[in-house]
C-alpha cells in the first residue's frame, strides 16, 4: 500500500489568504507531482519535481509555488487565494527511473475559497 | 506529442453487465499504459498497467491489452458490480517516465 499523505483534507478559506498544502511520502520516491482536478474530473499538472532542489512548472503553475528541500516533502503554496482556486488538489509520487513505474496518489485536499 | 483520448461519460450500467471504456493514445517512442480508478472523495489508485505492446494488464476482473497497431488500451470487465462505480482514467508515460498524460476520465455508475 502506498504511503503518501496530504493535509489538510478539507480547507475553507477567504480570498487573499496565503495557504500551504502539505504532501509527504515515506517511500523514498524521487519524483513528485501536484495536480489540480476540476469538477469535470480532468487533471491539470501544476508543478513537479525530480528530486531534492528540483522543481518544474506545469500547465497551471503561475499562481502557486513549490519547494523540495527534503525527498519526502513537497508542499504547494498559494500566495493569495482566489475563488478560482476552489478545486481538488492531488499530490503524487513515482519510484525510480524508467517509463514503467506508476504514480502513487495521495487522498487529495479539497480547497474552497470564499 | 503525447496525448490520451478516452470515451466520454457518464456511463450507467446494470449490475452484471459488460463494460468497455475506450482509450486511444498518441505517443512518441514506447510508452507504458495505465488505468487508474478514483472512488468518491479519494485520490487515484492504479487499477492495471501494461509496459509493452501486446501485454495484457488485469486486476479485480478488469482487463486491458496494449495494442500498438491500433494505439489503444480499452478497459473491459465481464460483469460489473455496484462497487465498481467510480471514475476511470486512462494514462501513459513519456519515454523517460518523467511525465504522465491522463485522459479526461469516464464516470461509471452501476445500478442494482
Amino acid at each position: 500500500e502506498a504511503d503518501i499523505y496530504q493535509t489538510p483534507r478539507y480547507l475553507v478559506i477567504g480570498t487573499g489568504k496565503k495557504i500551504t498544502l502539505e504532501c509527504s511520502q515515506t517511500m523514498g520516491h524521487d519524483k513528485m507531482y501536484w495536480y489540480q482536478q476540476d469538477p469535470g474530473m480532468e487533471l491539470h499538472l501544476i508543478h513537479y519535481s525530480y528530486g531534492v532542489n528540483s522543481t518544474e512548472k506545469g500547465d497551471l503553475s503561475s499562481e502557486s509555488t513549490v519547494s523540495r528541500i527534503r525527498t519526502e516533502h513537497f508542499p504547494l503554496t498559494l500566495e493569495s487565494a482566489r475563488p478560482s482556486h476552489t478545486s481538488q488538489y492531488l499530490c503524487a509520487s513515482v519510484r525510480g527511473r524508467g517509463s514503467y513505474n506508476e504514480q502513487f496518489f495521495g487522498p487529495g485536499t479539497r480547497l474552497t475559497v470564499l | 506529442g503525447n496525448s490520451v483520448t478516452q470515451m466520454e461519460g457518464p456511463v450507467t450500467l446494470s449490475e452484471e453487465a459488460f463494460l468497455t471504456i475506450n482509450c486511444t493514445y498518441t505517443a512518441t517512442g514506447y510508452p507504458s499504459l495505465f488505468w487508474y480508478v478514483q472512488y468518491p472523495g479519494e485520490g487515484l489508485q492504479l487499477l492495471l498497467k501494461a509496459t509493452k505492446a501486446d501485454d495484457k494488464g488485469s486486476n479485480k476482473g478488469f482487463e486491458a491489452t496494449y495494442r500498438k497497431e491500433t494505439t489503444s488500451f480499452h478497459l473491459e470487465k465481464g460483469s460489473v458490480q455496484v462497487s465498481d462505480s467510480a471514475v476511470y482514467f486512462c494514462a501513459l508515460t513519456s519515454n523517460t517516465g518523467n511525465q504522465f498524460y491522463f485522459g479526461t476520465g469516464t464516470s461509471l455508475t452501476v445500478i442494482p
